[in-house]
């Protein structure tokens, strides 16, 4: 039963173009992840945000920017995409409450830059 | 910062035998050590986790092994089942909040009939 929900699941868009990906979870936690999953399957965190406030922020370009409304909403934006950003793009959460730290992955959004 | 290395990048079986996969790390303040499957064409799922005050779990056909003095750790599935057929990462955190998880690369498992 998926309850990290992502939009789109694909997109393919140009050099220079501007994309958002939008990401919700309905389990009721407090922290949420952006992964970038390349074509070879790594697994790269890029950030976290704890209660909307960000936690994590891995050495990522700056055209890469979260957003978080509330604790239950993870969006990315990518200003000027390039080459190198095609990927799968997983969203994930998880709760500290109850020391169980296990994480909920959304089922991906594939970007492809052309 | 933390450097999770997943030994196996390909690993083939047959049906009802025993997989192992292997990880290493290399900060020692890391504490929580969880496993994520991958089926093909699918997205992770969380499978099991170990924290450093065991060195042993086991939930069903699936054992981890934790090793603290050599920064070991290590995933064991019995009795494989072609449905284990799969991507295996296993991943590395710092206890508090598990905010930020590094993930290994990935093993391929292949379990045939």
């Amino acid at each position: 039963e998926t309850a990290v929900f992502q939009t789109p699941n694909y997109h393919v868009t140009q050099v220079g173009n501007e994309v958002s990906f939008n990401c919700k979870q309905t389990l009721g936690h407090d922290t949420m992840y952006w992964y970038k999953q390349d074509s070879k399957k790594l697994l790269k965190i890029m950030f976290s945000y704890n209660n909307k406030q960000l936690i994590v922020n891995e050495t990522v370009p700056r055209r890469f920017s979260p957003q978080s409304s509330d604790k239950a909403h993870l969006n990315l934006r990518i200003k000027s995409v390039e080459p190198e950003d095609s990927a799968v793009y997983l969203c994930a959460s998880s709760s500290r409450w109850g020391g169980v730290y296990e994480q909920y992955f959304g089922p991906g959004t594939r970007l492809t830059v052309l | 910062g933390e450097k999770v290395e997943q030994h196996e990048s390909t690993l083939s079986v047959r049906e009802g035998d025993s997989a192992v996969i292997n990880c290493t790390y290399t900060d020692t303040a890391s504490s929580y050590f969880p496993w994520y499957k991958q089926e093909a064409g699918k997205s992770l799922h969380f499978v099991i986790d170990i924290r450093s005050n065991v060195d042993r779990k086991q939930s069903q056909r699936l054992i981890v092994l934790l090793d603290k003095k050599a920064k070991r750790f290590s995933l064991h599935i019995t009795a494989t089942q072609p449905e284990d057929s799969a991507i295996y990462f296993c991943a590395a955190s710092m206890g508090t909040g598990g905010y930020k998880v590094v993930f290994g690369s990935g093993t391929r498992l292949l379990v045939s009939p």
